[in-house]
């Protein structure tokens, strides 16, 4: 299976910084990776696809970048909705695999 | 508006089982694949289970093949997994989501329904 390892775990952040979330894959995976966010409570909303490209109706605020093992997910301007989880999730093969989630606090 | 709504969890002792029931609406849905993705504590996100539109085709994640077994009814627009030899490993609150094959992406999930697996 491969391994997706998120970096950091959690992360301190105030309203409008800007704030970079790494994703690395065990092995290369093209650019089959997805990105997610969580809050609490509710279900998880698919923002990006194919490493840098958006859902429809995701502030321009998130972007992604990378290919092959490394990958990133930027918001550039933090609002106050952005606090939550993040994950990655590979989708070069099956098992399809996730990151362990990064957790986004107000500071 | 698309709609995912999970029921069937609750507390099973080991050796169980469960069915959990996906509830769709606000879309097609006989023409999107669906798969399971559950959450737990310890292991974060796990993709569990998925299924092609017309059911013909089902994966599993090594972790529960031969003890799950996904099913859909498209006349009822409603996703299932049935869950036996439940073990304690397999707590965890289990969503549901459709499943875009060709890039093996979940756009949209449901909340989730709380599997607890206790003696």
């Amino acid at each position: 299976d491969i391994q997706m390892t998120q970096s950091p775990s959690s992360l301190s952040a105030s309203v409008g910084d800007r704030v970079t979330i790494t994703c690395r894959a065990s092995q290369s995976i093209s650019t089959y990776l997805n990105w997610y966010q969580q809050k609490p409570g509710k279900a998880p909303k698919f923002l990006i696809y194919a490493a840098s490209s958006l859902q429809s109706g995701v502030p321009s605020r998130f972007s992604g970048s990378g290919s092959g093992t490394d990958f990133t997910l930027t918001i550039s301007s933090l609002q106050p909705e952005d606090f939550a989880t993040y994950y990655c999730q590979q989708s070069y093969s099956t098992p399809y695999t996730f990151g362990q989630g990064t957790k986004l606090e107000i500071k | 508006e698309v709609q995912l709504l999970e029921s069937g969890g609750g507390l099973v002792q080991p050796g169980g089982s469960l069915r959990l029931s996906c509830a769709a609406s606000g879309f097609t849905f006989s023409s999107y694949a669906m798969s399971w993705v559950r959450l737990s504590p310890g292991k974060g996100l796990e993709w569990v289970s998925a299924i092609s539109g017309d059911g013909d085709s089902t994966y599993y994640a090594d972790s529960v093949k031969g003890r799950f077994t996904i099913s859909r009814d498209n006349s009822k627009n409603t996703l299932y997994l049935q869950m036996n030899s439940l073990r304690a490993e397999d707590t965890a609150v289990y969503s549901c989501a459709t499943w875009i094959q060709l890039w093996g992406r979940f756009d949209y999930w449901g909340q989730g329904t709380l599997v607890t697996v206790s003696s």
